[in-house]
């Protein structure tokens, strides 16, 4: 079974910090990673995408990859109280567009 | 932008009975999936399909069944409703590795 793991948390960080958050995966001929972010009640979101090795960057996010450590990062700079959610990590599994998911990294910014 | 819809934002079922839970997305998207997602164990594949009248079991198959008549439309169904299908129900769709869109879910308890 693919298995994606990310930190089980919980992560407090102050407002105006750098949250960071982390996610490994097994399956080595995975091709695209994703995060989600989930508020309390709803649905999850899809925030970043990433699908080469390096960083991508939009506007506070940050996505790293490293197919060669298999591990995936989200950054958040300048964190704000409404960053305050569930952040769920996503990898595909093998050559097909199902995704596996991590549990999940509950994120909290303190005013 | 891609809309999923649950026709359903919250239920109330009792056990035994047959339940539908209906999902239409608006983009001619290939992909659609049912999981579930529940504190603790994060979100479970139940079925997906890649095609019209095209289904594939999920990790946790049991206890449900899928229609996909249309390609807009994907429907779960419990076959007799469990106190252990109590949980909350997101539909996504995708195509081409863009990720996934979700509905905004719905929130079932079998009493």
């Amino acid at each position: 079974q693919k298995e994606v793991e990310q930190n089980s948390g919980p992560l407090s960080v102050p407002e105006g910090a750098i949250a960071s958050l982390n996610c490994t995966y097994s399956d080595r001929v995975s091709q695209s990673f994703f995060w989600y972010r989930q508020y309390s009640g709803k649905s999850p979101e899809l925030i970043m995408s990433i699908y080469s090795n390096g960083d991508k960057e939009d506007g506070r996010f940050t996505a790293q990859l490293n197919k060669a450590s298999q591990y995936v990062s989200l950054l958040i700079r300048d964190s704000q109280p409404s960053d305050s959610a569930t952040y769920l990590c996503a990898v595909n599994e093998g050559g097909s567009e199902k995704l596996v998911f991590g549990k999940g990294m509950k994120l909290t910014v303190n005013p | 932008d891609v809309k999923v819809t649950q026709s359903s934002r919250y239920l109330v079922k009792r056990t035994g009975e047959k339940v539908f839970l209906e999902c239409v997305q608006d983009m001619d998207h290939e992909n659609m999936f049912w999981y579930r997602q529940d504190p603790g164990l994060g979100l479970r594949l139940i079925y997906f399909s890649y095609d019209v009248k095209m289904k594939e079991k999920g990790d946790i198959p049991e206890g449900y069944s899928v229609s996909r008549e249309k390609k807009e439309r994907f429907s779960l169904i419990l076959e007799s409703a469990s106190t252990n299908q109590t949980s909350m129900y997101l539909c996504a769709s995708s195509s081409s590795y863009y990720g996934y869109t979700f509905g905004s879910g719905t929130r079932l308890t079998v009493v």
